[in-house]
């Protein structure tokens, strides 16, 4: 069964550092989310991506963040200066339609631990 | 933007026994509604959908009411077994994105 990959597992950054999380969608998707779980608290939306654009993002997205697709299979969420409020569970989701047309399928996320 | 309200945070049953889950959202637009179970150390997996034009909807033993004019909606889990123990998010979207509950963790104890 397709499933949305996600590296690293986890990763220990120190706080000010850049972060890159690198996520594989499922291939025949057309559209890519990045959201985050800080530890005990709900699944943020922060970013949609369509058609190598954003589409949407939260206020949460701000100038720290950014998203790119530089080849045909990865999609990236690079942090900027990591500060240590953005330690947190990042998860990547693709789907084949947007929010409410497609099933969004979840990776298995990537722990951002910023010390 | 939608803001969407989940109870209980925790919740424990026997096995065998049934579970409920309920969902508040604010946005009027919102159509789409799925239901996420989210296994230790894995991403949500979508397990149960419903759309605004439909009122219930079943699959086996696991159930989903829609109000729209109170603006809430249930998850009902029947018979339920060990590997329901899960955290089980709501979410409401109206076109491009999903705004998720904040969790249920649902033990079931055998």
């Amino acid at each position: 069964e397709p499933e949305v990959t996600q590296t690293p597992s986890h990763q220990v950054t120190q706080m000010g550092q850049e972060v890159i999380l690198r996520c594989v969608p499922i291939s025949n998707h057309l559209y890519f989310y990045w959201y985050r779980q800080i530890l005990g608290q709900k699944v943020e939306f922060l970013v949609s991506f369509y058609n190598n654009e954003i589409s949407e993002k939260s206020e949460i997205f701000d100038d720290q963040f950014s998203v790119e697709r530089p080849d045909g299979s990865n999609f990236t969420l690079k942090i900027r200066s990591t500060k240590l409020e953005d330690s947190a569970m990042y998860f990547c989701a693709s789907s084949t339609g947007t929010g409410n047309t497609g099933e969004l399928f979840f990776g298995e996320g990537s722990r951002l631990t910023v010390l | 933007g939608e803001n969407v309200e989940q109870h209980p945070s925790t919740l424990s049953v026997q096995e065998g026994d049934s579970a409920v889950i309920k969902c508040t959202y604010s946005d009027s637009a919102s159509n789409y509604f799925p239901w996420y179970k989210q296994e230790l150390g894995k991403g949500p997996q979508l397990i149960i959908d419903i759309r605004s034009n439909v009122g219930e909807k079943k699959d086996q033993r696991i159930a989903v009411t829609l109000n729209k004019t109170a603006k809430h909606f249930s998850l009902h889990i029947t018979e339920t077994q060990p590997e329901d123990s899960a955290v089980y998010f709501c979410a409401a979207s109206d076109k491009d994105n999903l705004f998720f509950g904040t969790g249920t963790r649902l033990t079931v104890i055998p």
